[in-house]
């Protein structure tokens, strides 16, 4: 049974970085077939794509966020993260990763989500 | 960026109405779009993709329709389960975009 599962510290202050990581089970990351992606939900509910990370290291980013956002994948410990420099109240979210298939970049399988609050 | 435009903002039906949820696109996004749903506290559920396959292990009464820039999502007899928000998302071009969801409420 295929499994993500995300982790960070669920309060972050300011100006700091946020940073989380996707635990994937069940699957290995390296499988080429799979896109890893990053997507957050603001507290009024609506969802943003934040990004994906390919087993290569290959990224794409919402250039809404491309300026402050680094995606890795460590594919020995079968996980992947998420790093997001000079946070604001604004990135409040619960963070989702997720899994595509391929070039079709619907989500078939998520994480449980890590509800992150910015504040001082 | 595509904007996804979705209609009701909310619903209220009862068990065993037919449901329908509609979801416009800003630009042509062929059949390069899917729904899902998310109940309180967890994540969104893949029910629909390429606009009308249904994805495994849901429910047949769910369906979904439509190309280019309009699409539908029907319930065809709602069942107390089918609480919560309805998403759809395309998949046509960069940035991937969701709408701003319906939330459906059982009478």
């Amino acid at each position: 049974q295929v499994q993500l599962r995300e982790s960070g510290p669920a309060l972050v202050k300011p100006s700091q970085a946020l940073s989380l990581t996707c635990n994937v089970s069940g699957v290995s990351v390296n499988n080429g077939q799979y896109y890893w992606s990053w997507i957050r939900q603001h507290p009024g509910k609506d969802l943003e794509w934040i990004g994906y990370i390919y087993y290569t290291g290959k990224t794409y980013y919402n250039p809404s966020l491309k300026s402050r956002l680094t995606m890795s994948v460590d594919r020995s410990q079968s996980h992947f993260s998420l790093n997001l420099n000079s946070v604001t109240a604004a990135d409040t979210a619960v963070y989702y990763c997720a899994r595509s298939i391929g070039l079709r970049y619907f989500f078939d399988i998520w994480g449980q989500g890590a509800p992150v609050t910015v504040s001082s | 960026a595509i904007q996804l435009t979705q209609s009701p903002s909310s619903l209220s039906a009862s068990v065993g109405d037919r449901v329908t949820i509609t979801c416009r696109a800003s630009q042509d996004c062929s059949i390069d779009l899917a729904w899902y749903q998310q109940k309180s506290g967890g994540p969104p559920r893949l029910l629909i993709f390429d606009a009308s396959s249904l994805q495994n292990g849901v429910p047949s009464r769910f369906s979904g329709s439509g190309s280019g820039t309009e699409f539908t999502l029907t319930v065809s007899s709602l069942q107390p389960e089918d609480f919560g928000i309805y998403y759809c998302q395309q998949f046509n071009q960069y940035p991937l975009t969701f709408g701003a969801g319906t939330r459906v409420e059982i009478k």
